[in-house]
């Protein structure tokens, strides 16, 4: 999982403003995944894609955009629609349908003031 | 929609005694079911996986078992040691590469 990188740690922004996450590997995985955790909670998947330019919605979509414009790039837009974007925002990637693991970055700590 | 619920939320054992998480699925068509451990604060780790062809994996301390027919599988850690303190994560997904359902997490703490 050091192939995933993820930045910058922690990320502070006002109300209001949108933000982008940023999420790139190395390894060569063909899929690449957003997740939410928040205090206490497991992982709500945000987006995710298996292929370069193409991506699909996951259990909490709304208020949040991503691009998928290079292989080992991921990057994930927090929108002012978002109305709780404040928590901690994870990366993942996978090789594809032959392989096992899911590898996670180590994740941004977003917070909204 | 799919759904997997894990139990207890938290746990607490006493060093070198046995630890057991259980989780259920609500999507049949699940075939790949991992484990992460998740300490403060870092990213999850995967620490073991199972599929649905085999009813159960071991890897040293910890072993997973599975009954896909009553949709439920369950982790096993013997010998606990206070290292193993952490959040512990279930997850289905129908394959490693499509989206994964993660279980809310248990909260393990081993007591020295």
């Amino acid at each position: 999982d050091g192939g995933i990188t993820q930045s910058p740690k922690y990320l502070f922004r006002k109300e209001g403003q949108n933000v982008t996450l940023s999420c790139e590997q190395n390894l060569n995985h063909d899929a690449m995944y957003w997740y939410r955790q928040d205090p206490g909670q497991g992982l709500r998947l945000i987006y995710y894609s298996q292929i370069v330019n193409d991506f699909q919605k996951g259990d909490i979509a709304e208020g949040y955009s991503v691009s998928r414009e290079k292989k080992e790039s991921f990057p994930l837009t927090v929108t002012s629609a978002q109305k709780n974007p404040t928590a901690f925002y994870l990366c993942a990637s996978n090789g594809g349908p032959s392989t096992d693991t899911q590898y996670f970055g180590p994740g941004t700590r977003l917070t909204v003031l | 929609g799919e759904n997997v619920e894990q139990h207890p939320s938290t746990l607490s054992v006493q060093e070198g005694d046995s630890a057991v998480i259980k989780c259920t699925y609500s999507d049949s068509a699940s075939n790949y079911f991992p484990w992460y451990k998740q300490e403060l604060g870092k990213r999850p780790q995967l620490i073991i996986d199972i599929r649905s062809n085999v009813g159960e994996k071991k890897d040293q301390r910890i072993a997973v078992t599975l009954n896909k027919t009553a949709k439920h599988f369950s982790l096993h850690i013997t010998e606990t040691q206070p290292e193993d303190s952490a959040v512990y994560f279930c997850a289905a997904s129908k394959t490693s590469y499509d989206k994964v359902i993660f279980g809310p997490g248990t909260s393990l703490s081993v007591i020295p």
